[in-house]
């Protein structure tokens, strides 16, 4: 069984069009996140949610948004899409802050290309 | 400055060499520290955690923090092909502050047989 998944895994789609990835645990995690990697392999993180709540919200365009329906799903929704935004996003959780020995659990990640 | 450093490489060795990667970091509220490895076309995956100072080993790995200066090691000893990767470190903080894990570039290792 997959630990943590996302769908899709490649999305190719044009500028300005709007996308969602979604994300689903099954290890009963608290916490998710979601990163993103971009060409140089540099992973930074963007969002994390705790129990349904927004913990962390690094300074990214607000045309992503996050939205976790229960404490084993957050998808990621992005609006009007931009050539910079063509990376790879992870998901991730964690059963409480992801430190020391409760570590990150990394999903396979979704290939995003905008053209 | 990015608040972890990490030479991206890439690092080619021989089959059975001693491997050392490296990061520096400037957070000095930093407490934890991770490796993790990254297959091409993976998630990441952790290796090995520190907390503050000292050394770590785990088989063929040794994770080592030096909080005086600000550095981060880990070394692979014997190293073999399975272990061509690219290798993360990341630290975060402590208590209310965590949630957060601050990445390096990654260092992409190669070992050739």
């Amino acid at each position: 069984d997959t630990a943590v998944s996302q769908t899709p895994k490649y999305l190719v789609t044009q500028m300005g069009n709007d996308k969602s990835i979604k994300c689903e645990q099954n290890l009963g995690h608290d916490t998710m996140y979601w990163y993103k990697q971009d060409s140089k392999k540099f992973l930074k993180i963007m969002f994390s949610y705790n129990n349904k709540e927004l913990i962390i919200n690094e300074t990214v365009p607000n045309r992503f948004s996050p939205k976790s329906p229960d404490k084993a799903h957050l998808n990621l929704h992005i609006n009007s899409l931009e050539l910079g935004d063509s990376a790879v996003y992870f998901c991730a959780s964690s059963q409480d802050r992801g430190t020391g020995t409760d570590t990150q659990y990394f999903g396979p990640g979704t290939r995003l290309t905008v053209l | 400055q990015k608040e972890v450093e990490q030479d991206p490489g890439p690092l080619s060795v021989p089959e059975g060499a001693i491997v050392s990667l490296n990061c520096t970091y400037s957070n000095s509220a930093f407490q934890y520290f991770m490796w993790y490895r990254q297959y091409s076309r993976k998630g990441p995956e952790l290796l090995m955690y520190t907390y503050s100072s000292g050394n770590k080993e785990d088989g063929r790995f040794t994770a080592q923090v030096d909080k005086s200066s600000k550095y981060i090691s880990l070394f692979i000893r014997d190293s073999q092909p399975s272990d061509s990767a690219t290798y993360l470190c990341a630290a975060t903080y402590s208590g209310a502050g965590s949630y957060q894990l601050t990445f390096g570039k990654g260092t992409k290792l190669s070992v050739i047989p």
